[in-house]
């Protein structure tokens, strides 16, 4: 079965700072891959996906994260951290032709200032 | 659209009264997940649908928990009896088809089983 981990239950950076957040994926064959982003007291928003095509895939709010294959890998960046970033992120992956997702065990993400 | 609704937000009961959830998927969505947040278990997929009709519930943890889609715009979760390890929040969530995979998280409901 298809399983993500993400490395570091707890992240913190300074504002300003390189967000990385980690994703690995158990997988021979690529399959779909997504980050979301919950807010507290609220459900999961769509940061970002990819589905096979550009391996360098942009999502809202100025992340981005990129496929390795090579490396199993979809971690997720962004340059210069906001306060505005400060929530839990989950890595998610799902086979193709599949429907549904299986989430990392998430990461919370603090912005110190 | 108004997106996925859940309802109640908040549910407070007693071990074994009866706990039903609500959620009102997106218009033309055709499919609907049903997930369980814990602390110690993270989100566990419980049973997702489609076209109304259950395609995968191997999450489902027992006997004690159901669900129901009646119709294109509402399905219901049941938990009889109610126990106090199912305290957890429940997320609904809906997705088109076409492969995108793009799901709609409702706001959740929070359910507390003293």
């Amino acid at each position: 079965a298809q399983s993500v981990t993400q490395l570091g239950s707890h992240v913190s950076v300074s504002e300003g700072a390189l967000v990385l957040l980690r994703c690995n994926y158990s997988s021979s064959v690529p399959p779909y891959l997504f980050w979301y982003v919950q807010y507290p007291n609220q459900g999961l928003q769509l940061l970002l996906k990819y589905t096979s095509a550009a391996t360098l895939v942009k999502g809202i709010n100025g992340f981005e994260a990129e496929f390795k294959k090579s490396e199993t890998s979809f971690h997720l960046t962004k340059p210069s951290a906001h306060m505005s970033d400060a929530a839990e992120y989950f890595c998610a992956v799902s086979d193709k032709g599949a429907q549904k997702l299986v989430f990392g065990q998430g990461t919370r993400l603090t912005i110190n200032p | 659209d108004a997106g996925v609704i859940q309802s109640p937000r908040h549910e407070v009961t007693e071990m074994g009264q009866e706990v039903t959830l609500r959620c009102k998927p997106i218009s033309g969505h055709d499919y609907l997940f049903w997930y369980r947040q814990t602390m110690m278990r993270g989100l566990e997929l419980l049973i997702y649908f489609n076209n109304n009709v259950p395609i995968d519930d191997s999450g489902m943890p027992e006997d004690r928990f159901s669900a129901k889609m009646p119709n294109a715009s509402f399905s219901t979760l049941k938990i009889q009896p109610s126990e106090p390890r199912d305290s957890a929040v429940y997320f609904c969530a809906s997705s088109a088809r076409g492969g995108s995979l793009s799901y709609t998280f409702g706001s959740g409901t929070r359910l507390t089983v003293v």
